[in-house]
């Protein structure tokens, strides 16, 4: 059964500060989604990788990919308030099913 | 741009009701899901759908819940009888074509089981 596990689960920090979320997951798949998660609204999608070695870049954010590691990570640049929010990663189980991990629940304080 | 829709937002109910929530998803889709987040919790899927037919379900999925696409348009999850443990949000996605694509969410409709 596939498990996805991200690291860590709260984290404060201050504007202007770089950081990374980790994204760990048991068995091979190819196809990595990050979400966001305002309190109380739905899911954002951010970034979709769908290979090994893939990278995006969206504003302060990139996300990564390693497929052999099996590990995505979420980098945060120059942090600022707006990017406080819930980060899910997600993995495909199967072509139609997401494993969700638990949440990155970033505070970024001013 | 188009966007999945829900209904109702919130909807309350008392222990053992039936309940149906309805997601509308985008026009040209055609795979559709049901998942589910307890509060403070991660989401977890319950089932995917395509074809007319059930792809995938999860153990939560019990014969509780059933799914529907009564028309071309509208995807509903139905509980049967209700329990406190299935108070959660509960978001539809939907998604064009599967391998790789990525699934778009419904704003969420808020079950409050008392």
């Amino acid at each position: 059964e596939l498990k996805v596990e991200q690291n860590p689960l709260f984290l404060s920090m201050q504007e202007g500060k770089n950081y990374t979320i980790y994204c760990n997951y048991s068995t091979t798949s190819d196809r990595l989604y990050w979400y966001r998660q305002d309190p109380g609204k739905s899911l954002e999608s951010l970034f979709v990788l769908l290979s090994n070695g893939a990278v995006k870049q969206e504003g302060r954010l990139m996300a990564s990919l390693d497929t052999k590691a099996r590990l995505s990570t979420l980098h945060i640049t120059a942090a600022v308030h707006d990017l406080s929010a819930t980060y899910f990663c997600a993995v495909d189980a199967s072509p139609q099913k997401l494993v969700f991990g638990q949440g990155t629940r970033l505070t970024i304080n001013p | 741009e188009p966007e999945v829709t829900q209904t109702p937002s919130h909807q309350v109910t008392q222990m053992g009701q039936e309940v149906i929530l309805r997601c509308v998803p985008i026009s040209n889709h055609l795979y559709f899901y049901w998942y589910r987040q307890i509060l403070g919790q991660k989401v977890e899927f319950l089932v995917s759908f395509y074809n007319n037919e059930i792809s995938e379900k999860s153990e939560i999925f019990d014969d509780q819940f059933s799914v529907e696409r009564p028309d071309g348009s509208n995807f509903t999850l139905k509980i049967r009888s209700t329990k406190l443990e299935d108070s959660a949000m509960y978001f539809c996605a939907s998604e064009r074509e599967s391998a790789g694509n990525e699934q778009f969410f419904g704003p969420g409709t808020r079950l409050t089981v008392l």
